[in-house]
């Protein structure tokens, strides 16, 4: 298994200003996972991060509004940038761990952002 | 990856089981079906995953018709602590993002 902590956990933050998200992982993983899931909706893909490659967005979500780090193979940064009360959602790492036959997906706490 | 369908919402009894459908109708032959869970301020949790036989776990079981258009998740004997949003994903085994629909919330009633 993996276990990933992310800090914060939560913030209020005001408009206009930027917060960066810490996602750190206990072992060595390939490809790490950042997605949004606004009030009580599903969790929304925003991009995968690569070590050493630039990460790869989804549709609808680009890099000067969520720009990624991947400095090594445990951790990543997530920043949402100039916010507005729109962006206020739990935004959550992930990585896939490979036990074997099994592959399944783990994630952090999140982080809960409002923003206002 | 195959979308899924699922009921927005079920309510359990607690002591009883749980039985969560899923259709997975376009699912193709070499996609896994995988159930997560969302407890209440957690990040998903993985439950189990099959391809095409029926699959148990310590915390569930998955059974997949014969087909593969459709499966069940059980919960054998639901606890209050299994009250979550429960999430059906087919996909490809290995470095594949989760897509994740809207889910089941089952509400366990004691």
């Amino acid at each position: 298994s993996a276990v990933i902590s992310q800090k914060p956990s939560r913030d209020i933050c005001q408009r206009g200003t930027s917060l960066t998200i810490q996602c750190q992982v206990d072992s060595q993983v390939t490809m790490m996972f950042w997605y949004r899931q606004q009030p009580g909706q599903s969790l929304t893909l925003i991009a995968t991060a690569n070590q050493g490659s630039e990460a790869t967005y989804e549709s609808g979500f680009v890099i000067d509004k969520f720009p990624i780090s991947r400095p090594n193979l445990t951790f990543s940064t997530l920043t949402v940038s100039n916010m507005s009360p729109e962006d206020s959602s739990i935004y959550l790492c992930s990585v896939e761990g490979d036990t074997g036959i099994n592959t399944e997906a783990f994630f952090g706490q999140g982080t809960r952002l409002t923003v206002v | 990856d195959a979308k899924t369908t699922q009921p927005p919402s079920m309510d359990c009894a607690e002591g009883r089981a749980a039985n969560l459908p899923c259709n997975h109708s376009t699912i193709s032959g070499n996609e896994y079906v995988y159930w997560y869970r969302q407890i209440h301020s957690q990040g998903p949790q993985y439950i189990i995953h099959g391809l095409k036989n029926n699959e148990t776990n310590e915390m569930a079981s998955l059974i997949i018709t014969e087909d593969r258009k459709s499966s069940t998740l059980i919960l054998p004997h639901a606890t209050l602590r299994d009250t979550a949003v429960y999430y059906c994903i087919v996909l490809n085994s290995g470095n594949t993002p989760l897509v994740f629909g809207k889910g089941t919330r089952l509400s366990v009633i004691a």
